[in-house]
C-alpha cells in the first residue's frame, strides 16, 4: 500500500539560510500534519491542513509557514534557521480531522550547522 | 499538565517473552482516541494499534494488543511474543480536540530493547 512520501529524507543547512521540505500523503487523503522531533523527545505538532486549508496550529515558529496544494501535497518552509531548528520533521496524513489515524511519513532529518 | 504518562523510560526483555508497555492519559473529553507508534532507530514512526474511547472490546493488531482500562484511564500495550524486530521506542499518543479539530498529545516514549 502507498505509504505518505516525504522529500528530501535528510538536509544540511547552514544558520540563517531556508529550507523547503515536502510532503505527498496516503492517496485520497485530504489532511496533512507536520510534527517536529527534537532528539530524544516526542513529536511536537506543528500544523496541519484540511482540503488545502489550514485547519489548526500548534507550536509552529513565525518563522516557518507552510501550505498545502490542489494535489493535496505540503510544503513546509522554514527561514532563518537556527541551530535548535536541528530535529526529524515528520509528515502524517489522514482522510478527514475527526477520529481517523494518522499515518506517518519516514521524516526528514535537518541538520543546521 | 502532563496528559499522556508513560512512566518506563527503558525496558529489557527476553526475546520470545510479553512485554507490558504502560500508558496513562487525562482527559476531561468523553471521546477521544488512544494511539500507540513505534519509532525504530531508523527514525520512521508505524502505527500500530488504535483504541476509541467508546469501544467496548480491547483492540488487538497481530501481536499487538490494547489493554484499555477506562475507569484508570491507562491504555497498555502488550505485545506478545516479542521480537529482536520489535526493539525501539513507543510512543503513546491521544487525539483530543484543537479548535474544530483534533491534535495528537504524545508521552515521552519507551525505549524497548528485546534481548536475544
Amino acid at each position: 500500500a502507498a505509504g505518505v512520501i516525504q522529500s528530501p529524507r535528510h538536509l544540511i543547512k547552514e544558520k540563517r539560510e531556508t529550507a523547503t521540505l515536502k510532503c505527498y500523503p496516503i492517496p485520497r487523503h485530504d489532511t496533512v500534519y507536520w510534527y517536529q522531533q527534537g532528539p530524544g523527545q516526542d513529536p511536537q505538532f506543528l500544523i496541519s491542513f484540511y482540503e488545502k486549508m489550514q485547519s489548526d496550529k500548534g507550536s509552529i515558529p513565525d518563522r516557518f509557514s507552510a501550505q498545502q496544494f490542489s494535489d493535496y501535497h505540503s510544503e513546509l518552509n522554514m527561514s532563518s534557521l537556527e541551530l535548535g531548528d536541528s530535529a526529524l520533521y515528520f509528515c502524517a496524513s489522514s482522510f478527514g480531522t475527526g477520529q481517523e489515524t494518522q499515518y506517518f511519513g519516514p521524516g526528514t532529518r535537518l541538520l543546521v550547522l | 499538565a502532563q496528559k499522556i504518562t508513560q512512566t518506563q523510560p527503558g525496558m529489557f526483555v527476553q526475546e520470545k517473552e510479553a512485554v507490558t508497555l504502560d500508558c496513562t492519559y487525562d482527559t476531561s473529553d468523553p471521546s477521544y482516541g488512544l494511539f500507540w507508534y513505534k519509532q525504530p532507530s531508523s527514525g520512521e514512526m508505524i502505527f500500530l494499534i488504535y483504541q476509541g474511547s467508546y469501544d467496548q472490546q480491547n483492540a488487538t493488531e497481530g501481536r499487538y494488543s490494547l489493554n484499555f482500562q477506562k475507569a484508570r484511564k491507562s491504555a497498555n500495550l502488550v505485545i506478545s511474543a516479542s521480537q529482536l524486530g520489535d526493539s525501539a521506542m513507543y510512543f503513546c499518543a491521544m487525539r483530543e480536540p484543537l479548535g474544530g479539530n483534533y491534535q495528537l498529545i504524545w508521552g515521552a516514549g519507551t525505549k524497548l530493547i528485546i534481548k536475544p
